[in-house]
């Protein structure tokens, strides 16, 4: 299995700022992904990171709010931007080492809070 | 009409009960099956994958019914380390082979 960590765990912050999240995985991976889970709902997908070009994005995702950054195979940022209180969620990174989705694993998240 | 749906529970048994999951998924052409499980304040896990003829794990039992869209988990000789929200997943088709569509789970309890 592939470990993967994030930084911050968790932090508070005022409407309006933005926070970067950073992704690191122990070991090469084919694909990187950005996950959101809000309170009481389940996991979804905002983009596929992609090793130096720019993310894909899922419907309601938008680069302007969620710009995404994987500079090598190891490593990613999600950015959320100007920020507000329907932000708060849980922010997952997911990285899969090979083409099969029994090879995907998640980051332990990062718990957001917008005031 | 969301991808995929389950019942939220919670399922409330006693240790050593059997208790079954069940989950159904909208797109026919949907491809891998997965149920993942996620204890509270953690990520979720791969617990195991669906096969079409049905899987087994130890005590962990997976049915696949593609005709009927539906997915189902069973678990016998429930433990307290079983309590947890147990995600039913589904890789959509082939062109998105990617994606993992997440059902927003079913919660379980079980009591000592």
């Amino acid at each position: 299995s592939a470990v993967i960590s994030q930084k911050p765990s968790r932090d508070i912050c005022q409407r309006g700022t933005s926070l970067t999240i950073q992704c690191q995985v122990d070991s090469q991976v084919t694909m990187m992904f950005w996950y959101r889970q809000q309170p009481g709902q389940s996991l979804t997908l905002i983009a596929t990171a992609n090793q130096g070009s720019e993310a894909t994005y899922e419907s309601g995702f938008v680069i302007d709010k969620f710009p995404i950054s994987r500079p090598n195979l190891t490593f990613s940022t999600l950015t959320v931007s100007n920020m507000s209180p329907e932000d708060s969620s849980i922010y997952l990174c997911s990285a899969r080492r090979g083409q099969g989705a029994e090879t995907q694993y998640f980051g332990p998240g990062t718990r957001l809070l917008v005031l | 009409r969301k991808e995929v749906e389950q019942d939220p529970g919670p399922f409330n048994v006693p240790e050593g009960a059997t208790v079954a999951f069940n989950c159904t998924y909208s797109n026919s052409a949907s491809q891998s099956f997965f149920w993942y499980r996620q204890d509270c304040r953690k990520e979720p896990k791969l617990l195991m994958s669906v096969y079409s003829s049905g899987n087994e794990d130890g005590r962990f039992t997976a049915q696949l019914n593609r005709a009927s869209q539906y997915i189902s988990l069973l678990i016998r000789d429930s433990k307290l380390s079983d309590s947890a929200t147990y995600l039913c997943v589904v890789n959509p088709w082939m062109d998105s082979s990617y994606k993992l569509i997440f059902g927003s789970g079913t919660r379980l309890l079980v009591r000592p």
